[in-house]
């Protein structure tokens, strides 16, 4: 199934750095979503975007949908050691059918 | 309880045994998703519920899947005839109504042997 596209799969920062990470989609998307998921939990919703061009913080962390609505990135500021993880995008298409479409992740490594 | 549950955590089979998956949802959320995913891989969409009628079983991978939710809560996906390419993490969301917050389980790791 289509899956977004989310590189590099892994990230390596040092504690205190910014990161940002980018998810692009071959289709349009009504909701943009970032989860992060750690070892033996489900993915957790970090921050949601409904609107094209639309930016939303959450603490440390920012994100944007794209214009275009076929993207949208996570920027995390000063990251710390419980930062590490992995982030998933997700799009979803309001209306008739809610599922997600995930991206494949990324794996947040922080050294500190 | 106050998230989603799963049940088993952990199932082993062996191939061609049928097994049946479990998902208990949040107390009062209308939708119902089931997800499947594979080691280095996002979710991927499987089936999903509007209290019970099942609105979309466009993701099931073929007519081994099968999933219910007959009263509207608690829900099953079950797998007949398992075969070791259905080994996977499966996870089960839920949400208050079809545009709310999806809240994901822990999942159940399947293992076909």
């Amino acid at each position: 199934g289509q899956q977004l596209n989310q590189s590099p799969q892994s990230m390596f920062i040092q504690e205190g750095e910014d990161v940002s990470m980018n998810c692009t989609s071959s289709s349009i998307f009504n909701t943009w979503l970032w989860y992060k998921q750690e070892p033996g939990e489900g993915p957790v919703l970090l921050i949601a975007l409904y609107k094209a061009g639309e930016l939303t913080s959450n603490g440390r962390l920012t994100a944007q949908f794209g214009i275009t609505r076929k993207d949208s990135f996570l920027n995390i500021s000063a990251s710390i050691p419980s930062d590490v993880g992995i982030y998933f995008c997700a799009g979803q298409l309001t209306g008739a059918n809610s599922k997600l479409t995930f991206g494949k992740g990324i794996t947040l490594s922080v050294r500190p | 309880g106050a998230g989603v549950s799963q049940s088993p955590r952990y199932k082993v089979t062996k191939r061609g045994q049928d097994v049946a998956l479990r998902c208990d949802p949040i107390s009062g959320h209308v939708s119902l998703y089931w997800y499947r995913q594979a080691l280095g891989q996002g979710p991927e969409f499987l089936t999903y519920f509007n209290y019970e009628a099942q609105q979309d079983k466009s993701g099931l991978p073929n007519d081994r899947f099968s999933a219910e939710r007959p009263e509207g809560s608690i829900s099953t996906l079950t797998i007949q005839r398992t075969e070791q390419r259905d080994s996977a993490m499966y996870r089960c969301a839920s949400s208050f109504n079809q545009r709310g917050t999806q809240y994901f389980g822990p999942g159940t790791r399947l293992l076909v042997l």
